[in-house]
Parts: C-alpha cells; sequence; structure tokens
C-alpha cells in the first residue's frame, strides 16, 4: 500500500517556541492531506484538511492562527504549532489518499509525532 | 455527533480466541475502515467496507456493515498476541471524505 511519513517522530520544545511537522507522500502525490490531534488514550480528532495549492480547511474550534498548515507540494505539507504550551503536547498524526491507486477510498496515515511542551 | 462508537471500550481474551468489536454510528457514509494502533503508534489500515457493501473478509479478519442500524463490527478469528492493540473504525462522510473516528477498544489477547 501506499506509504505516508512524517518528521520528526518526536519533539520535545520550549514553552514558547513554535515546531514544524512534515507530512510526505512517499510513493503517490496527495492532493489532499488531514492533520489529525491525538491525545492519551484518547481517539483521533481531525483538525484540517490540508490543500495543495490552496488554504487549508480547519475544523470547528481549531486556532488556524496556532496550527499553520502549509501544503507546498504534492507530497509534502507541514504543520506548524505556534507559540507552543504544554496543553499542545499530543500525537500528531497525518493521512493521505492515493486517489491513482489499487485502494483510491483509503486513507493511509503516517506513523505520528509526539510533541511535547515543557 | 458523536460518530462512530465503538464497544466495548476493553476487551481481554485468551490466544486462540475471537474477538468481536462492534461500531455505532448517526449519520450517512461514504463507507467504514477499521485501523488499528499499537500503543504509541501509528494508524495501520485494516480494512474498508463501502456502504454498498454488507460484508467482507481479509484474513482472519470479518467486517459486516448494517446501514439500516449504523452499526459494523469487526471479528478477528484465531487471535493472537500479537493482535493486542487499540482497534478503530472510522466513518467518511459522503460530502467530503472527512474521517470521523470512534473511541476505540483496546485488545488485549493474552498468551
Amino acid at each position: 500500500g501506499a506509504v505516508v511519513s512524517q518528521h520528526p517522530s518526536w519533539v520535545i520544545c520550549k514553552s514558547g517556541t513554535s515546531v514544524k511537522i512534515e507530512c510526505r507522500s512517499l510513493d503517490f502525490q496527495a492532493t489532499t492531506m488531514f492533520w489529525y490531534r491525538q491525545f492519551p488514550k484518547q481517539s483521533l480528532m481531525l483538525m484540517a484538511t490540508s490543500n495543495e495549492g490552496s488554504k487549508a480547511t480547519y475544523e470547528q474550534g481549531v486556532e488556524k492562527d496556532k496550527f499553520l498548515i502549509n501544503h507546498a507540494s504534492l507530497t509534502l505539507s507541514t504543520l506548524t504549532v505556534t507559540s507552543a504550551h504544554p496543553e499542545d503536547s499530543s500525537f500528531y498524526i497525518c493521512s493521505a489518499r492515493d486517489l491513482s491507486g489499487s485502494a483510491p477510498d483509503t486513507q493511509y496515515f503516517g506513523p505520528g509525532t509526539r510533541l511535547t511542551v515543557l | 455527533s458523536q460518530q462512530g462508537e465503538e464497544d466495548p471500550q476493553a476487551l481481554s481474551i485468551q490466544e486462540g480466541e475471537n474477538a468481536t468489536m462492534n461500531c455505532s454510528y448517526k449519520t450517512s457514509i461514504n463507507n467504514l475502515q477499521w485501523y488499528r494502533q499499537n500503543s504509541g503508534r501509528g494508524l495501520v489500515h485494516l480494512i474498508l467496507i463501502r456502504s454498498n457493501e454488507r460484508e467482507k473478509h481479509s484474513g482472519r479478519l470479518r467486517v459486516t456493515l448494517d446501514t439500516s442500524k449504523k452499526s459494523s463490527s469487526l471479528l478477528i478469528t484465531a487471535s493472537r498476541a500479537a493482535d493486542t492493540a487499540s482497534y478503530f473504525c472510522a466513518t467518511e462522510s459522503p460530502s467530503n471524505y472527512k474521517l470521523t473516528f470512534g473511541k476505540g477498544t483496546l485488545l488485549t489477547v493474552n498468551p
């Protein structure tokens, strides 16, 4: 199946700093990628839909100025957590669909990035 | 409203037994997908069932979908210790392809 990677796999930062997380589709092009957040022992919550070449669309309650999304190419979307605070500590996961592959309905997930804000 | 509510929230069985997890949802769907997540890891796609399908098999997995009851079940047969993980169902919206995840079932398979 299609492969999605994320970098870094984990990051620890000080409160007030910004952190950038990359999501790449390795063997397919993705015009749309999705960003999720998962708190410990909870489910995934969709944060935003990243659209190549246009602005991301954010779910209700997600601050677009805090979670900056850039989808500059068909294989890369980035999520920047600006002025991170301890409550932003979470597991961030991206996903993408390979619309030209054998399973176009399937969303493939990256391995996730664990963010810890001190 | 919460889509994709799984039950049970936790399930503990012995190796070799079958495990059944259920998922209910509230609005119309394009498809329903089941994922597995090992602790602290990403999600692994297990199986997708479309809204016009009723049953699907993949190896030791069997998924059913009842759109009239808005429910799905995931059956893992002849479970193994390596099946220990959290299992999530996710429903895809027909309007925008967004996935909405349930709270998950934590499956523990004891050797």
